[in-house]
């Protein structure tokens, strides 16, 4: 099983910073990965697929990179409405399909 | 546009089972995978299980096979999670989501299980 590591657990940074969020593979996943984001009493929501590609309607401000065991969620500018907690997921390998554990954003 | 419903919360006791359904709409059902999801109370996200409503095949995560089953109804777009012999760790919301080669664009707004004597 592939094991998804994301660090922080919990970032705070203030409304208009950047926020970098980090994701680890315990072994190569290639570009097969997706980030969401889940806000309470909501299901998550497909912000970033293929590593690098915006799901539909996401605004420009998220982004993703890497391959293989290293991968990154960048938010350029942060909007009151991105404080939430940021799921990493891997799909190269599966079953097990598997998530990290999770990041959550706070403001600062 | 496409859209997942679900049916509603339940309350279950130790040892019986329940029955999510999650009702596709705005797509060709058949052309994508379903996958189901738990998220136990303030926890993170767990994948269970997929099913291709195409040809009924499923995959499952190690830890629920034998107790989960999983169906589909091509006629009304609906598939539906099964899981047997419920646990009070059960308790749980659990989504269905769409995928597209691999990852879940679209989510059902899940559906409250609680496992409760």
């Amino acid at each position: 099983e592939i094991v998804m590591t994301q660090s922080p657990a919990t970032l705070s940074v203030s409304p208009g910073e950047r926020a970098t969020l980090s994701c680890r593979a315990s072994q190569s996943v290639s570009n097969n990965v997706g980030w969401y984001q889940q806000k309470p009493g909501q299901a998550p929501r497909l912000l970033i697929y293929g590593a690098s590609t915006r799901a539909t309607g996401i605004p420009a401000r998220f982004s993703g990179s890497g391959s293989g065991t290293e991968f990154t969620l960048t938010i350029s500018s942060l909007q009151s409405e991105d404080f939430a907690v940021y799921y990493c997921q891997q799909y190269n390998d599966w079953p097990p399909i598997t998530f990290g554990q999770g990041t959550r954003l706070d403001i600062k | 546009q496409v859209q997942l419903v679900q049916s509603g919360a339940e309350l279950k006791k130790p040892g019986a089972s329940v029955k999510v359904s999650c009702k596709a709409s705005g797509y060709s059902f058949t052309n994508y995978g379903i996958n189901w999801v738990r998220q136990a109370p303030g926890q993170g996200l767990e994948w269970m299980a997929w099913i291709s409503p195409y040809n009924a095949n499923t995959n499952f995560a190690q830890k629920f096979q034998g107790r989960v089953t999983l169906t589909r109804d091509t006629s009304t777009s609906t598939a539906y999670m099964e899981l047997r012999a419920l646990r009070y760790d059960d308790t749980a919301v659990y989504y269905c989501a769409r995928e597209v080669d691999g990852a879940f664009h679209h989510w059902g707004p899940g559906t409250l299980v609680t496992v409760s004597s």
